[in-house]
């Protein structure tokens, strides 16, 4: 089995500051992780990826992850957010013995405010 | 590569009615996947096909729910006799494979009245 959990609803940041989205997992076999980003009325968009190799992953748009498999955590970063940076975030999590299928977590809206 | 495509992107029906929605994959794609996601909520998986067998299919995929992928191209949902609950946006995903991650289509907005 596997779950994510994001465990804040919303973000709140003003344009300019750090911008950090929480993510834990609980997976069995060798995790892969994944944050989309979506935006209203929209399709999901892929944002970066964990596979293997370097804990840190950076991805489109300035956005960065760490991965820290001690914690279990791969929270979504980004060191000065933008106002087109508002939109609905997702984690998610496949592994080696889930067939490639992923298990979102709920999302996480971020606001930014200028 | 023109992404996944899916059709239609917005579809009303009557409770009762049956709707069927389509997905193409890019086309070197030989994994699929059709999520459902319901305001608020992230996807969930319904079903995955790799070429065109059907290997996985959640219990959330009721009896009133059928997909198929006759050719291991386009793949098709159809869901029979809607109910309210059944609104949702419908996702569909392609991949070579999990490593890769997918491309995710626009998805199709099913609203029941």
């Amino acid at each position: 089995a596997q779950s994510v959990a994001q465990p804040e609803d919303q973000v709140n940041v003003a344009e300019g500051n750090p911008l950090t989205v929480k993510c834990t997992y609980s997976v069995s076999g060798n995790p892969y992780l994944f944050w989309y980003v979506q935006y209203p009325n929209r399709g999901l968009q892929f944002l970066l990826k964990y596979i293997t190799g370097d804990n840190l992953v950076k991805g489109s748009y300035g956005f960065e992850a760490e991965f820290n498999k001690s914690q279990t955590s791969f929270h979504l970063k980004k060191p000065s957010a933008l106002v087109s940076d508002s939109a609905l975030y997702f984690c998610a999590v496949s592994s080696t013995d889930s067939w490639g299928k992923f298990q979102f977590g709920a999302g996480t809206q971020v606001v930014v405010t200028p | 590569d023109t992404g996944v495509s899916q059709d239609p992107r917005h579809k009303i029906t009557k409770r009762g009615q049956n709707v069927t929605f389509r997905c193409d994959p890019i086309s070197e794609h030989n994994r699929l996947y059709w999520y459902r996601q319901t305001l608020g909520q992230g996807p969930e998986f319904l079903t995955y096909f790799q070429n065109e067998a059907q290997l996985e299919k959640s219990r959330l995929l009721s009896d009133r729910f059928s997909a198929e992928r006759p050719k291991g191209s386009f793949s098709t949902l159809e869901i029979q006799r809607t109910e309210q609950g059944d609104s949702a946006m419908y996702l569909c995903a392609s991949s070579t494979g999990q490593v890769r991650g997918y491309t995710f289509g626009s998805g199709t907005r099913l609203t029941v009245v």
